[in-house]
């Protein structure tokens, strides 16, 4: 059974670093064809897609925030990491990650239940 | 990136009912469309990918159809359970991009 859970800090002030935590079971990151997601999405809002990482280790990022972003693995590949400098109020939102289908890397057939984090002075 | 336009934005029906929601893409995704199904403590589910093939669980009543830059999902004879937010996405090329989501309620 894939299970994947997002942590976070829950709040953090404006320009602090925020650092996300995708903690997942049923499944290692080593395998062949395996990619991990980060997906965000504000209150009310639609869903954005901010990074990606996969089996082998590479690492894709959404152009828009890519200078902001840094993903990550542990060396057990049951954890993927997310760091995004620089947090403004625009970056409250729910955060999910999520799993790929198989050989369908950007459909995301898992995802955790998310953790909420809100940027606030 | 891709641009997805979602429609309808609101959507009432009853049990029982067909309903369909659009998606259109700004430029030729080929196939390869997914859409999910979003309620509250619940994971988002995603219900089909490349634009018409069922994921594993999910009911043939959902189905889903198009290519290239049109897609439609049908949601045949609507069950209690379907109320909730559906969004589409692409899945064609990085980074990945979703529509702005479709809130199918109870009339």
């Amino acid at each position: 059974q894939v299970t994947l859970k997002e942590s976070g800090p829950g709040m953090l002030q404006p320009s602090k670093t925020l650092s996300l935590t995708c903690s997942f079971s049923g499944f290692s990151l080593s395998t062949s064809g395996m990619v991990v997601s980060w997906i965000r999405q504000p209150s009310g809002k639609s869903l954005e897609w901010l990074a990606a990482i996969d089996w082998d280790g590479d690492k894709y990022y959404n152009p828009s925030l890519k200078s902001r972003l840094t993903v990550s693995k542990d060396t057990s590949n049951t954890q993927v990491f997310l760091k995004i400098t620089s947090v403004d109020i625009a970056d409250t939102a729910t955060y999910y990650c999520a799993r790929s289908r198989g050989n369908k890397p950007l459909a995301f057939a898992y995802w955790g239940q998310g953790t909420l984090v809100t940027v606030s002075s | 990136d891709v641009q997805m336009t979602q429609s309808p934005y609101n959507l009432a029906a009853s049990p029982g009912e067909s309903v369909s929601i659009n998606c259109k893409a700004s430029k030729s995704i080929s196939k390869y469309l997914a859409w999910y199904q979003q309620k509250p403590g619940k994971a988002n589910k995603l219900l089909i990918y490349d634009g018409s093939t069922l994921q594993s669980g999910i009911p043939s009543r959902f189905s889903g159809s198009g290519s290239g830059t049109d897609f439609t999902l049908t949601i045949r004879s609507l069950e209690p359970e379907d109320f909730g937010l559906y969004y589409c996405q692409q899945h064609n090329e990085y980074p990945p991009t979703f529509g702005a989501g479709t809130k199918l309620e109870l009339k």
